[in-house]
């Protein structure tokens, strides 16, 4: 049991399709990362949740957005679709209290752009 | 900007040899440091991690790694490794008092039987 749970876990879109992937945080988190992996490679940050407010970006486009909800669940939205968009999308919640809280992961939503 | 670099990407051994990754970080500032583990079929997880105090740090299933600072590195270690080891390996560092952590590009360990 991953604790992080995201859905779905598998998606196709054609390209220049909108999507949105969905991550609810391990019970008692308050923070939700997105991460997208690409094949053989680590995980890239690509923005970090806390209070329903986003606040740190990593390199990626404004393509990219997201939200937070009171309950934590938070969403990952990515617009104009580029075939260089296909990967895993990962979720990893964890503590804001005393920011020294690893990162729980979920099992990441596989996202494939035709 | 902040990075990490994992030094072998394919690592392959037999059960009961030593293992060693090696980690370094780019980064001028007091980090925190995780080594995270991908089992085949499952979630990343964490393996152990480092935040203050001693630099050997001791993790689940008997792995270890070292802070050295000087170097900037955060090398992972176990004794003797099993078959149920096999899997794929993340250094990651997250600045103190930062928000987000960063990975290297994973490290994959097939031990064989």
């Amino acid at each position: 049991d991953a604790g992080v749970t995201q859905s779905p876990t598998h998606l196709i879109k054609t390209r220049g399709q909108q999507v949105t992937l969905r991550c609810s945080p391990k019970s008692g988190h308050d923070t939700v990362s997105w991460y997208q992996q690409a094949l053989g490679q680590g995980p890239q940050f690509i923005f970090q949740y806390y209070e329903e407010e986003e606040r740190q970006r990593g390199n990626f486009p404004d393509r990219f957005s997201g939200h937070q909800y009171p309950n934590y669940s938070s969403e990952l939205n990515v617009n104009a679709l580029l075939l260089g968009d296909s990967a895993l999308y990962l979720c990893a919640s964890s503590l804001n209290r005393g920011q020294n809280s690893p990162l729980h992961f979920g099992n990441g939503t596989r996202l494939t752009v035709t | 900007a902040q990075s990490v670099s994992q030094h072998n990407h394919h690592v392959i051994l037999s059960e009961a040899a030593s293992l060693e990754l090696g980690c370094n970080y780019s980064y001028g500032g007091t980090v925190n440091l995780f080594w995270y583990v991908q089992y085949p079929g499952q979630h990343l997880q964490l393996l152990l991690k480092y935040f203050s105090g001693d630099p050997l740090v001791k993790g689940i299933k008997g792995f270890e790694a070292e802070f050295i600072k000087s170097k900037f590195s955060f090398n992972l270690r176990k004794p003797s490794v099993q078959w149920s080891d096999t899997a794929e390996y993340f250094c990651a560092v997250k600045n103190t008092g930062g928000f987000k952590t960063i990975f290297g590009a994973g490290t994959r360990l097939f031990v064989k039987a």
